[in-house]
């Protein structure tokens, strides 16, 4: 049973480029959550989907960042006109469905993001 | 969700056990506690977790206080891969938003 997915694990862009991250959950995994470590700092939340919907994204930044689990295919963690700040890595989570009393999530191997 | 108070940091040597401490003292009773683990700059691992009862699986084993106000990491032989940030982390899964919410951990040092 695969684990959580994510690709690119590393990425290079240059200011004012677009970054896409894609994290596949596990299998039988409906719930995805994103999260951003800046250099030496901490894993910080930004969103929660379920499939086509949008949980919580109180960690998401206003402006540049979005988030999208579809139906089919891999949850996107989009990032427009990228600035040196985004620089970090970005890690994806998946659960099984709520009402399921204290199963665990599982992490991906997290994505790289570095802007020139 | 309840708050987690973890030491910055433990040394261990390798072969004995680690035991690493976490204070929750306003969990209530439909909080879990879940541990994980990060190693350099990986992704966060699971360890283990649990809601009231000791609980113990091939990596780990979690010793929670019969009032739940506490609970102990038990790494029955630390290796230098044990090394690690350790965040013991407290949630009611049941809620419609839940999430995570990684504190500062405790960086465990294993020594040769």
């Amino acid at each position: 049973n695969a684990g959580v997915m994510q690709n690119p694990r590393h990425l290079v862009r240059r200011r004012g480029q677009e970054a896409r991250l894609r994290c596949s959950p596990m299998k039988g995994h409906s719930h995805v959550y994103w999260y951003r470590q800046l250099p030496e700092e901490g894993l910080k939340f930004m969103v929660y989907l379920q499939k086509e919907n949008i949980i919580d994204e109180s960690g998401m930044p206003k402006e540049r960042f979005s988030a999208e689990f579809p139906k089919e295919g891999p949850s996107i963690l989009r990032i427009q006109q990228v600035v040196r700040g985004d620089s970090a890595a970005y890690f994806c989570a998946s659960s099984p469905a709520s009402g399921r009393g204290g199963l665990p999530w599982f992490f991906g191997p997290g994505t790289r993001l570095t802007v020139l | 969700d309840a708050k987690t108070t973890q030491p910055p940091s433990m040394d261990c040597a390798e072969g004995r056990a680690a035991n690493l401490p976490c204070n929750h003292s306003t969990i209530s009773g439909n909080e879990y506690v879940y541990w994980y683990r990060q190693i350099h700059s990986q992704g966060p691992q699971y360890i283990i977790h649990g809601l009231k009862n000791n609980e113990t699986n091939e990596m780990a084993s979690l010793i929670i206080t019969e009032d739940r106000k506490s609970s102990t990491l038990i790494l029955p032989h630390a290796t230098l891969r044990d090394t690690a940030v350790y965040y013991c982390i407290v949630m009611n899964y049941g809620g419609a938003t839940n999430k995570l919410i990684f504190g500062t951990g405790t960086l465990l040092a294993v020594q040769p």
